[in-house]
């Protein structure tokens, strides 16, 4: 089955205690993305990457960092996580030009 | 990117047709015009893609006029099911990267 795949779905977390919430597809994606969202401001995108190796940033990169070693994950880092990062993350992938996103089911992340 | 603008809220009674227009004034020559669906802590769905007049699908149709400055997603005969929120996407992943920008979206809530 064609999914994306988000772990963990749930943490809480303290501030300043690096984590990483995994994302992984199995569609064989170029495109991959990372969102958060929080009420009232719809989606925002934190990063993406076009490729192995290519990443760039979003609407709202501070505070966060991703890499993409492998065409199927695409990790988020958070290094130093405070409470303003307390939200719902999405990692997204799609199949290349004019494809539809494929979401994953979020991470909810509290950091107290 | 061009800007998007969607109505906040609407509702509808289950067995209507619901019309859901979005303006985008300064899309490009380029862009495409995507409509996601999403539920309460669900990632977002794919509902329907196009570029120009009206693309039809098992679940929507989205009529797109010739200026293309606006389009619409049309829902036939909504049920409660339908009751989500819904995001209007305009972009070219060829020419913008893989950047993307969701608006606030529009909250159906379908009543029996």
């Amino acid at each position: 089955e064609a999914q994306v795949t988000q772990n963990p779905r749930y943490l809480i977390t303290v501030t300043g205690k690096k984590l990483t919430v995994t994302c992984s597809q199995n569609m064989n994606h170029e495109y991959m993305s990372w969102y958060r969202q929080d009420p009232g401001l719809g989606l925002r995108q934190i990063y993406y990457s076009m490729n192995v190796e290519v990443t760039d940033k979003g609407d709202v990169p501070e505070g966060y960092k991703v890499s993409r070693k492998e065409k199927r994950n695409f990790p988020l880092i958070l290094e130093s996580p405070s409470p303003n990062q307390t939200s719902l993350y999405f990692c997204a992938s799609s199949g290349g030009n004019r494809q539809p996103q494929h979401f994953g089911d979020g991470t909810r992340l509290s950091i107290l | 990117l061009a800007k998007t603008t969607q109505p906040i809220s609407m509702d509808s009674y289950e067995g209507q047709e619901v019309n859901i227009t979005c303006s985008h004034n300064n899309i490009a020559t380029n862009d495409y015009i995507t409509w996601y669906q999403q539920f309460p802590s669900q990632g977002p769905r794919f509902i329907i893609q196009g570029y120009k007049t009206k693309v039809t699908n098992e679940v929507a149709s989205l009529f797109i006029p010739a200026d293309r400055k606006s389009s619409t997603l049309s829902l036939p005969r909504v049920s409660l099911s339908d009751t989500a929120v819904y995001y209007c996407l305009v972009g070219d992943t060829n020419t913008g990267g893989f950047k993307t920008i969701f608006g606030a979206g529009t909250r159906l809530f379908v009543k029996a």
